[in-house]
């Protein structure tokens, strides 16, 4: 069955420190991967998007991810992390092009420490 | 400036009331899609639209119903609400069916 699971709920890391978010699918086929941040009472706004190509993308903020068909992996990365990127991280995933459906992770908490 | 937005931010219901949350975009997105987001959960998609009277069922349709007789207007509708209803739901619209989704602040539901 298609599925995306975000294995950490939280992280916590110290500001200036490095980061990695973790994101796996289960798709036999490439699918085309996002990811999302959410700060608190708001909508989600988009980091940064895969379609077939590059295997490393950036995006804003510094953000940048790995696709990774072998492990079936998006992992998001972060070189030095600012108090600023303190919300949850949304892995999504379009199993199919043709509908325009996202299959959403359950989302990880990311808590920097000053 | 692109947005997506949603009315009203904030609703209270009592249960089997009638519920209306609007959608709007100025973007001239031909899709746009209605979510739920429950604690500690992604997102759980309930319909999309891919033009005017072109709707069509997500993951978790039953007990909703949506309305599009504009582009830039998705509505959604819940007929009698109920209690498990009480969530925050997000619309979104996206320019290609494939493309990035740009997201409405919410708008958060509490069915008494």
């Amino acid at each position: 069955a298609q599925s995306v699971t975000q294995p950490d709920a939280r992280v916590t890391v110290s500001e200036g420190a490095s980061l990695q978010l973790r994101c796996k699918y289960s798709y036999f086929g490439t699918p085309y991967l996002f990811w999302y941040v959410q700060y608190p009472r708001q909508g989600l706004q988009l980091l940064l998007k895969y379609y077939p190509g590059d295997p490393v993308v950036q995006g804003v903020n510094g953000f940048e991810a790995e696709f990774s068909k072998s492990n079936s992996s998006f992992h998001l990365r972060k070189a030095s992390v600012h108090w600023s990127d303190w919300a949850v991280y949304f892995c999504a995933v379009s199993f199919n092009t043709n509908t325009g459906k996202l299959t959403f992770g359950d989302g990880t908490v990311l808590t920097v420490k000053p | 400036d692109m947005k997506v937005t949603q009315m009203p931010r904030y609703l209270i219901k009592r249960m089997g009331e009638n519920v209306l949350l609007e959608c709007g975009q100025d973007m001239s997105h031909e899709t746009m899609y209605w979510y739920r987001q429950d604690p500690g959960l992604g997102l759980q998609l309930i319909y999309i639209s891919y033009d005017v009277d072109s709707n069509s069922e997500g993951d978790i349709p039953k007990g909703y119903r949506v309305s599009r007789k504009k582009r830039e207007h998705f509505s959604l509708i819940l007929d009698s609400a109920k209690t498990n209803q009480t969530s925050v739901y997000f619309c979104a619209s996206s320019y290609e069916i494939y493309a990035e989704q740009f997201f409405g602040p919410g708008t958060r539901l509490t069915v008494l």
